[in-house]
C-alpha cells in the first residue's frame, strides 16, 4: 500500500495570496496522482488528474506538478471559496488518501 | 448527467452489519469504462478508502477492513452496495459512494454522491 504524506497540514493564507501545496508518496507513482478539493458539508471534488491535468470546470489557478514521489498543488490567487481541505491520492489499485492539508483564511 | 446516491440506515447498533446502497444513474455500472468504490470520513477526519469494484474484474479492499468488508454490485437496478459486519463505534462516518474511470482515462474518483451518516451506537 502507498503511504501519502502531505504538508503542511494547515496553510493560512489571505485571498488574493498563492497557496503551494505538497504531496510525498512512499514510492514513485510516476505521474499517476490525483488532487481533490472537499469543502465543508460536502463531498470531495476531483480537481487535477494525472499530476496536471484539470479535471473538466476547474479554473485555471489551479495547477499541478511534479512526478515520482514529489508532487504540488497550487492555487494562485485564492478566492474565498478556495478555502477548503485538499487531498491527494495515487493511482493504485489500493488507492490511499494523504491526510489532508486545510487552507484556512488568515 | 451522472449521479450516485447512497442510502440505508443512518444508525447501527455496535456488532450488527452496516449495509449502504449506491444507486447511479446517467451511466451504466455494468460498462468496462468505470469502476466504483466507497470511502468513508470519520467526523473532522481525513478520507479513507474502503474498496472498489469492477463489473467483470476482481473488487480490491482496503487492507485494514479487508476481513469485514464486501461490495457488491446488481447491474438490473444499477445499484452497487456496501457491506461492513461487526461494526464499532470507528465505524461512524460519512459515507461516500463514487465512480473511478479506467486509469488508461484519469487516476481518480471522477463522480461523488453527497455521502450519508452512518452512527454506530447502541
Amino acid at each position: 500500500e502507498i503511504v501519502l504524506t502531505q504538508s503542511p497540514a494547515t496553510l493560512s493564507l489571505s485571498p488574493g495570496e498563492t497557496a503551494t501545496l505538497s504531496c510525498r508518496t512512499s514510492q514513485s507513482v510516476r505521474n499517476y496522482l490525483a488532487w481533490y478539493q472537499q469543502r465543508p458539508g460536502q463531498a470531495p471534488r476531483l480537481l487535477i488528474f494525472d499530476a496536471s491535468n484539470r479535471a473538466s470546470g476547474v479554473p485555471d489557478r489551479f495547477s499541478g506538478s511534479g512526478s515520482g514521489t514529489d508532487f504540488t498543488l497550487t492555487i494562485t490567487s485564492l478566492e474565498p471559496e478556495d478555502f477548503a481541505v485538499y487531498y491527494c491520492q495515487p493511482r493504485s489499485n489500493w488507492p490511499s488518501f494523504g491526510g489532508g492539508t486545510k487552507v484556512q483564511i488568515k | 448527467q451522472v449521479q450516485l446516491q447512497e442510502s440505508g440506515p443512518g444508525l447501527v447498533k455496535p456488532s450488527e452489519t452496516l449495509s449502504l446502497i449506491c444507486s447511479v444513474s446517467g451511466v451504466s455500472i455494468s460498462s468496462d469504462v468505470y469502476y466504483w468504490g466507497w470511502i468513508r470520513q470519520s467526523p473532522g477526519e481525513g478520507l479513507e478508502w474502503i474498496g472498489t469494484v469492477h463489473y467483470g474484474e476482481s473488487t480490491y479492499y482496503s487492507p485494514s477492513l479487508k476481513s469485514r468488508v464486501t461490495i457488491s454490485m446488481d447491474t438490473s437496478k444499477n445499484q452497487f452496495s456496501l457491506r461492513l459486519t461487526s461494526v464499532t463505534a470507528a465505524d461512524t462516518a460519512v459515507y461516500f459512494c463514487a465512480r473511478r474511470p479506467h486509469y488508461d482515462i484519469l487516476t481518480g474518483f471522477d463522480h461523488w454522491g453527497k455521502g450519508t451518516l452512518v452512527t454506530v451506537s447502541s
